[in-house]
């Protein structure tokens, strides 16, 4: 069975203190491995996807990179404007279309 | 480009009621997929809809029903409403090709 496991389940930081954020997954065949940021009551704003081991993605102060188990998003630098719940999600090979989600991690920066 | 719409952006049902949501996709999409959030977890997928037709389907009973329009807009159905259907109820926009799903700003639903 496709699984996803975020963790930690919160994180604190002080603003500009780079930290990262774990994804390991179990999945039949990866297809893709993406990542969302959601902000509190909003639907999730989609980041980056990545497709195969050793791929990396970055965007502003945000970095995703990819192993055949787990994904992490380091967070270089933060400011309090990076703060919302960050959300992994995989799509299996037997999958038609279908997204499994990890529960996520809520990232708050403090100034 | 307008992206992923959706209406109501709220609602208060009863139990034993029915309820519809509205999505209309990313313009120059073709796919819908639906997916609940309960307070603090992530998404679950329900379905997926594809030139009118349920292409995939999650775990979910018989009364989450749904239905996809030629112009790609999609309803989202749940009859006989129970207390834990109280959630986010988000809709996702993709191309049929491509992997990469962009969401709406979702419907929150509250069965009483």
């Amino acid at each position: 069975e496709d699984q996803v496991t975020q963790s930690p389940e919160a994180l604190r930081l002080q603003e500009g203190e780079s930290s990262s954020l774990n994804c390991s997954y179990t999945v039949s065949g990866l297809r893709g491995l993406f990542w969302y940021r959601q902000d509190p009551g909003k639907g999730p704003e989609f980041l980056f996807t990545l497709y195969s081991a050793g791929e990396e993605k970055e965007k502003e102060r945000l970095k995703a990179t990819l192993t055949k188990k787990e994904s992490f998003l380091h967070i270089t630098a933060p400011k309090p404007e990076d703060s919302a719940t960050y959300l992994c999600a995989v799509q299996g090979g037997g999958s038609q279309g279908n997204l499994i989600f990890g529960k996520g991690t809520k990232l708050s920066v403090k100034p | 480009d307008a992206g992923v719409t959706q209406s109501p952006t709220h609602l208060i049902k009863t139990r034993g009621q029915q309820v519809t949501l509205r999505c209309s996709p990313k313009s120059g999409h073709d796919t819908v997929s639906w997916y609940q959030q309960a307070l603090g977890q992530g998404p679950q997928f329900i379905f997926q809809y594809y030139e009118e037709e349920e292409r995939q389907r999650g775990n979910f009973p018989d009364r989450f029903s749904g239905h996809q329009f030629p112009n790609y807009s999609s309803e989202l159905n749940v009859n006989a409403l129970l207390l834990g259907d109280s959630a986010l109820y988000l809709c996702a926009s993709s191309l049929i090709a491509g992997e990469e799903q962009f969401f709406g700003p979702g419907t929150r639903l509250t069965v009483l």
